[in-house]
């Protein structure tokens, strides 16, 4: 069956520092990869897409990248701030991001 | 444009009850998508409505069903309501076409007592 897991549960690191969070998925070829940001209370915000053909993408602060060989994609945060502090999650996706499998998330907490 | 709302934000519900959910999507977009999520499976996707029609379906059984109307407006459906329903139900909405992600709405809180 399908499986996607991120790397950890909880992930603790000092501002300013980059932030890598990892996303590791089995018995999938999915066409879309995407990152959303979900904080206590809210539905989810995406953040980025890529596409399987693509290699990396970046957004401000953020970059993706998307290994359809490992079956791995990163997401990083460059220059973290206490404000970046949330759960991050990976969902992917076949034919339209309208049917997404999500990952567990991981939590990230960005100390000042 | 506004973002996606869900009404109502909070519910409490009893056993064996049946109750319905509603979503507007953002303007434009043809895509619905309703998710679960509890504490122990994470999100977990329901169904996908499009132009209207159910163009996706996740493992729940029938007891969840949807359906969305001409203004892509949708509405959740869940009868005979057990205790391991309540969740966070989030309505999500896209273009469809898969070249951007889902905006999602705040989420109904459904509490099964």
């Amino acid at each position: 069956s399908q499986k996607i897991e991120q790397n950890s549960e909880a992930l603790n690191i000092q501002e300013g520092k980059t932030a890598t969070l990892t996303c590791n998925y089995t018995n999938y070829s999915p066409a879309y990869l995407q990152w959303y940001r979900q904080d206590p209370g809210r539905g989810p915000v995406f953040l980025l897409l890529i596409r399987e053909n693509e290699k990396e993408k970046r957004k401000e602060r953020l970059k993706v990248t998307f290994d359809t060989t490992l079956k791995q994609s990163l997401f990083h945060i460059t220059a973290s701030q206490p404000a970046d502090s949330a759960t991050y999650l990976c969902a992917l996706a076949n034919t339209n991001a309208g049917k997404s499998t999500f990952g567990d998330g991981t939590t990230l907490t960005v100390k000042p | 444009k506004a973002g996606v709302t869900q009404t109502p934000r909070y519910l409490i519900k009893t056993r064996g009850q049946q109750v319905t959910l509603s979503c507007s999507p953002i303007s434009g977009h043809r895509s619905v998508s309703w998710y679960q999520q509890t504490p122990g499976q994470g999100l977990q996707f329901l169904f996908e409505y499009f132009s209207e029609t159910q163009r996706n379906k996740g493992n729940f059984p029938g007891r969840f069903s949807g359906r969305q109307f001409s203004n892509s407006r949708s509405e959740m459906n869940v009868s005979t309501l057990e205790l391991g329903d309540s969740a966070l139900y989030l309505c999500a909405s896209s273009s469809g076409t898969g070249t951007l992600g889902q905006y999602f709405g705040p989420g109904t809180r459904l509490t099964v007592t």
